[in-house]
């Protein structure tokens, strides 16, 4: 069964910086890309950042709105996926959920983890 | 980046009835959209991928139709458990983008 647990959601003040976890299990995790995407509260979904697969070596793109203070990686040995997320802004309050991407790219988002809120806020 | 823009943002509907929304890009994508519902509290859930493909577990009253600019999700007959919100996403270009949802809410 695929599962993804998001971790490390917290209040953090207007600059600061948090790293967010994503435990994945049930898949060959490197056979994916992996998404994070946002969701302000009450608002839509926003595509935030992505790596791609071991075959694409891992490679990243980013949306405008965050590139240059986000970063996301994977460590393999450990089956997670990161967001570090420097420089934060009031509007970068959402929560932010760990996506896999269906093995055969272009694909869509097929499993969703349950998300962890991140509350930007002085 | 390509917008998505999703009509109606609300629509109020009964039990079986028969429902569609949709989904307009701001230039071609192909076949490359999916659709999701979300439910309050909870992480949106794959409905349709490439426009037209049923998602394993997803009952067939849905579908989806459309390719380039114009799309359609249809629910045949509407269930209880189907008032959700309804997002729409191209994933023709790297930059992925969402619409901005359509609240399906019980008359």
């Amino acid at each position: 069964e695929v599962q993804l647990v998001e971790s490390g959601g917290d209040l953090v003040q207007p600059g600061g910086s948090l790293r967010l976890s994503c435990a994945a299990s049930g898949f060959t995790f490197s056979d994916h890309y992996m998404d994070w995407v946002r969701q302000a509260p009450g608002k839509g979904l926003e595509w935030v950042g992505r790596t791609r697969n071991k075959a694409n070596s891992y490679t990243t793109e980013y949306a405008a709105s965050v590139k240059g203070r986000f970063t996301v990686s994977r460590d393999v040995s450990k089956n997670s996926l990161y967001l570090q997320m420097n420089s934060l802004r009031t509007e970068d309050t959402a929560v932010y959920y760990c996506v896999r991407v269906a093995v055969v790219v272009p694909a869509a988002n097929d499993y969703w983890g349950q998300g962890t809120l991140v509350t930007v806020s002085s | 980046d390509i917008q998505m823009t999703q009509s109606p943002s609300t629509l109020s509907a009964s039990v079986g009835d028969r429902v569609s929304i949709t989904c307009r890009a701001s230039q071609s994508i192909g076949s490359w959209l999916a659709w999701y519902q979300q439910k309050p509290g909870r992480a949106p859930k794959l409905l349709i991928y490439k426009a037209s493909s049923l998602e394993s577990g997803v009952p067939s009253r849905f579908s989806g139709s459309g390719s380039g600019t114009e799309f359609t999700l249809t629910i045949s007959s509407l269930q209880p458990d189907d008032f959700a919100t309804y997002y729409c996403q191209q994933y023709h270009s790297y930059s992925i983008t969402f619409g901005q949802g359509t609240r399906l809410e019980i008359k």
